[in-house]
């Protein structure tokens, strides 16, 4: 498996434009997190996904942001519009449902620059 | 979300020493708690985790001692390299489905 896959792997956009960051998921995995991380707040929780239903989206900073996840295999996040302090890194991670405790498994992230 | 705090900030050991990373959490509720290790440019992967239910546990020079009644677990990493060198997260969960809580990290550097 290929493991979690995120895209873009590096976003540029200027103050006010429409930012979609996309995740694939690992086969077989039922849940979905999305995850910000900046210096200052480290790495939050910003929503999650349990068989592609939205259960705890109280870490969205604004409702600037919003997410999806029309199937098992491809969710998005999109901040519309952007602003310079949502720059950071998107991290998007899954792991299966079924049994407590598993481990999530993280894609390598999207660094978003909004100037 | 609840918090975990976690110390140091930075972390700098000579190599062949102890590294050791402390945790402390508020949500009596959390029952999982992993530790994650990231390099840069990439993900956080989860190095080693423990349950409630067992003081430590031990997997090859990576140790986490857990205190339930201080509500405290650490990491510590035995033999310290310098391919250890790596930012460390310590996090808790809640249930098993719930998404993780971090601490905001420690930069571990380990000098040759």
């Amino acid at each position: 498996d290929a493991g979690v896959i995120q895209s873009p792997r590096h976003e540029v956009t200027e103050m006010g434009q429409e930012v979609t960051l996309r995740c694939k998921p690992i086969s077989g995995h039922n849940s979905l997190f999305w995850y910000r991380q900046t210096m200052m707040r480290g790495l939050e929780l910003l929503i999650y996904f349990n068989n592609n239903v939205p259960i705890d989206d109280s870490g969205m900073p604004e409702d600037r942001f919003s997410a999806k996840m029309p199937n098992a295999s491809f969710s998005t996040l999109k901040i519309q519009p952007s602003e310079p302090r949502d720059s950071a890194v998107y991290f998007c991670a899954s792991r299966p449902l079924q049994g407590p405790n598993t481990e999530a498994f993280f894609g390598q992230g999207t660094r978003l620059t909004v100037v | 979300q609840q918090q975990v705090k976690q110390s140091p900030q930075s972390l700098i050991v000579q190599k062949g020493g102890i590294s050791i990373i402390n945790c402390a959490y508020e949500n009596t509720a959390f029952d999982y708690f992993p530790w994650y290790q990231q390099f840069p440019g990439k993900g956080p992967a989860l190095l080693i985790a423990i349950r409630p239910d067992v003081s430590e546990k031990k997997e090859g020079r990576f140790t986490i001692s857990f205190n339930k009644s201080a509500k405290q677990f650490s990491l510590h990493i035995m033999d310290s390299q310098p391919g250890d060198s790596a930012t460390y997260f310590c996090a808790a969960g809640r249930g098993g489905a719930d998404g993780l809580t971090f601490g905001k990290g420690t930069h571990l550097i380990i000098q040759p």
